[in-house]
């Protein structure tokens, strides 16, 4: 079946530091999605993203789809101690496939 | 986006006996699905419910263990039978959004030890 794979696992950044989080799949996929999942809390939709190459933003937020669609980026700009969480990518057809997930951890 | 209440939201159950965890969704949803999120990990999708047919069950997941009911649009139930502690883990239910700016949605999960 279809693989997403992410990385890295694990983040820790300073409160101000950039992160980035990568998203990759052994197939085109039709779409990818984005979610965030707080310590403790569940995973909460963040963006779609559909088109080849497409970049989408939201505030600090910056995400990416790859020319060949098999692959996606999450890029943070500015970490803040709110950005804490995982990080999940989630792609496929009707039913996606999750990623590992990221975990960012941001140091003040 | 719809919105879903999960409950229980935490339970710890003896080993071999069941739970079961309901779903209630404030708008008519055709497919609900059902997660399991094991303690910093993914979240695997155990299975697909349908209203008025049996679910779909993905590898590894079976009837017997995980039985699905799903009696309207807007309701499901996940029961987790005959527990062992392997079982301990977050589950939660979700469903499609309704287009490109919504994703899915999820329920706030539950959370289950067993001992």
């Amino acid at each position: 079946g279809q693989q997403v794979m992410q990385i890295p696992q694990y983040q820790h950044v300073q409160e101000g530091e950039d992160f980035t989080t990568y998203c990759n799949s052994s197939t085109t996929l039709s779409n990818i999605q984005w979610y965030k999942q707080r310590p403790g809390g569940h995973p909460v939709f963040l963006i779609q993203l559909v088109k080849s190459g497409e970049v989408k933003k939201q505030k600090r937020l910056t995400f990416q789809f790859g020319e060949a669609k098999k692959n996606s980026s999450l890029h943070i700009t500015a970490t803040q101690t709110t950005d804490v969480g995982t990080y999940f990518c989630a792609g496929g057809s009707y039913i996606p496939t999750f990623g590992r997930g990221t975990s960012l951890i941001v140091h003040p | 986006s719809a919105v879903i209440s999960q409950k229980p939201s935490r339970d710890i159950c003896q080993r071999g006996t069941s739970l079961t965890i309901q779903c209630q969704v404030d708008s008519q949803v055709t497919m609900m699905f059902w997660y399991r999120q094991q303690p910093g990990q993914s979240l695997t999708l155990i299975a697909t419910a349908n209203q008025g047919s049996e679910a779909t069950y993905e590898s590894g997941f079976v009837i017997d263990k995980f039985p699905i009911s799903r009696p309207n649009l807007t309701f499901s139930t996940l029961t987790v039978s005959n527990m062992s502690p392997e079982d301990s883990s977050i589950y939660l239910c979700s469903v499609g959004g309704g287009g490109a700016d919504y994703g899915y949605t999820f329920g706030s999960g539950t959370r289950l030890t067993v001992v």
